[in-house]
């Protein structure tokens, strides 16, 4: 079973504009990790960011920083200041069982 | 530079043939993943290894088989009994130190599988 939505198949954003991308899960775990992965063009997988669940403080990264909402088990990726180079597919992914379950992604599109 | 290479990045297969996917890494991890990826669906465990000569399944590993004999070097072979093997395979290392649902996990570029 699906345990990690994005709702958003696809999200367009103006350059240099800010945007929020979407994800959910479903665990019964206390303490967990979740991540946001980058897939360019290119196809190589790159960490965006990486969140603990015990931690409170919301992880950043310069342009990207997430919103956990423990409780509600959500965890959005905001990118501030889109940049051309931000056009990607994103993927969140949660940590469980020795293994990452991963979200079927969202394709950014950076309009110029 | 340290990484991770995968070679092809394009293969193509006939039906009842047995392919290997190379997977090398010099990042020094002791952990390595294969992943499958298909269209509007997230990664997909096939196996991985936390250590040399050891390896665990993931949650698609029929009709795949791997070997890890080197640190370095994770090949996964696509057999003739995986019914449907036309996909984009991902290989990755992590340093294994808190485990597979913690570590940061490094991937290389990919290899493109098309069975004929």
């Amino acid at each position: 079973a699906q345990t990690v939505t994005q709702s958003q198949p696809e999200m367009s954003v103006q350059e240099a504009e800010t945007v929020t991308l979407s994800c959910t899960y479903d665990t019964s775990e206390s303490d967990y990790y979740l991540f946001w992965y980058k897939q360019p063009p290119s196809r190589q997988m790159i960490l965006v960011i990486r969140q603990e669940a015990y931690k409170q403080q919301n992880a950043t990264e310069n342009r990207f920083s997430v919103n956990f909402q423990k409780a509600a088990k959500s965890f959005s990726l905001k990118i501030s200041d889109s940049q051309l180079g931000d056009a990607a597919m994103y993927f969140c992914a949660y940590g469980r069982n020795y293994q990452l379950i991963w979200g079927a992604g969202t394709k950014l599109i950076i309009k110029p | 530079d340290g990484g991770i290479t995968q070679s092809p990045k394009y293969l193509f297969r006939k039906e009842g043939q047995n392919v290997t996917l190379s997977c090398e890494q010099n990042l020094n991890h002791d952990a390595m993943y294969w992943y499958r990826q298909d269209p509007g669906q997230g990664l997909r465990l096939i196996y991985y290894s936390q250590i040399v000569n050891d390896f665990q399944k993931g949650d698609i590993a029929e009709g795949y088989s791997v070997s890890r004999e080197k640190k370095e070097s994770f090949p996964l072979t696509v057999t003739s009994a995986q019914k449907n093997p036309t996909a984009f395979y991902l290989c990755a290392s992590s340093d294994g130190l808190a485990g597979p649902a913690v570590d940061t996990q490094y991937f290389g570029p990919g290899t493109r599988l098309t069975v004929l």
